[in-house]
């Protein structure tokens, strides 16, 4: 079946260091891909998309390119912050599925240190 | 405008009893959600309505969890003689439609079961 697989966690940057979290899929059709975050307290929300290979969902600094050879999705930021410390999670919808319900991959927290 | 709403917060309950948890959607949103976000198993789909019926329950653990909703509105997660393993986060998200609509995620309820 349908599945998302991220890269464990827990990463711990510096403040302005280079971010990359991994994300590879396996799903049959063309799925759309999302990165969904979650700040501490806070309910999760969508970071960033890509609904077709080669597009590039970005948002607030963060940037992540639909690469269907790789099958993957990974998410990177050339400059953390200490307000970036979350989790982020990377999920999939079935392009032709008539639900919209969203695949999960386990989730990477990331911690920024000033 | 309001956003997706979820009560209670937090519920301690002990082995064996029923839980209800509530989720109020984004108003005039008609697709809803509920996912469980746990140590174990990461973020996964529960079910899935459509207006008031729900075309796929397939994420649902057991018999002992059910839900409805009504109204096109608000909906309830319910479930029976809970055990430990059904200790989680409890999301719901709702959404204007299925594919290529935004999902918007409530706060979560934190069920722990002793």
């Amino acid at each position: 079946g349908d599945s998302v697989t991220q890269m464990e966690g827990p990463v711990t940057l510096s403040e302005e260091a280079f971010l990359t979290i991994n994300c590879t899929y396996t799903a049959t059709g063309y799925p759309s891909l999302f990165w969904y975050v979650q700040y501490p307290g806070e309910g999760l929300q969508l970071l960033l998309k890509a609904t077709k290979a080669d597009d590039k969902g970005s948002n607030k600094g963060f940037e992540a390119t639909y690469r269907k050879e790789t099958t993957s999705f990974h998410l990177e930021k050339g400059s953390v912050q200490v307000s970036d410390s979350a989790v982020y999670f990377c999920a999939l919808r079935w392009g032709s599925s008539n639900t919209g319900k969203l695949i999960f991959g386990q989730g990477t927290t990331l911690q920024v240190k000033p | 405008g309001a956003g997706v709403s979820q009560s209670p917060s937090n519920k301690v309950t002990e082995k064996g009893k029923d839980v209800e948890l509530r989720c109020d959607p984004i108003s005039g949103h008609t697709a809803l959600y509920w996912y469980r976000q746990s140590l174990g198993q990461g973020l996964e789909f529960l079910i899935y309505f459509q207006g008031n019926s729900a075309p796929d329950k397939s994420g649902l653990p057991s018999d002992r969890f059910s839900a409805e909703r009504t109204g096109g509105s608000v909906s309830t997660l319910t479930i029976q003689r809970t055990q430990q393993e059904d200790s989680a986060v409890y999301l719901c998200a709702s959404s204007l439609g299925t594919s290529g609509y935004e999902q918007y995620f409530g706060p979560g309820t934190r069920l722990t079961v002793t």
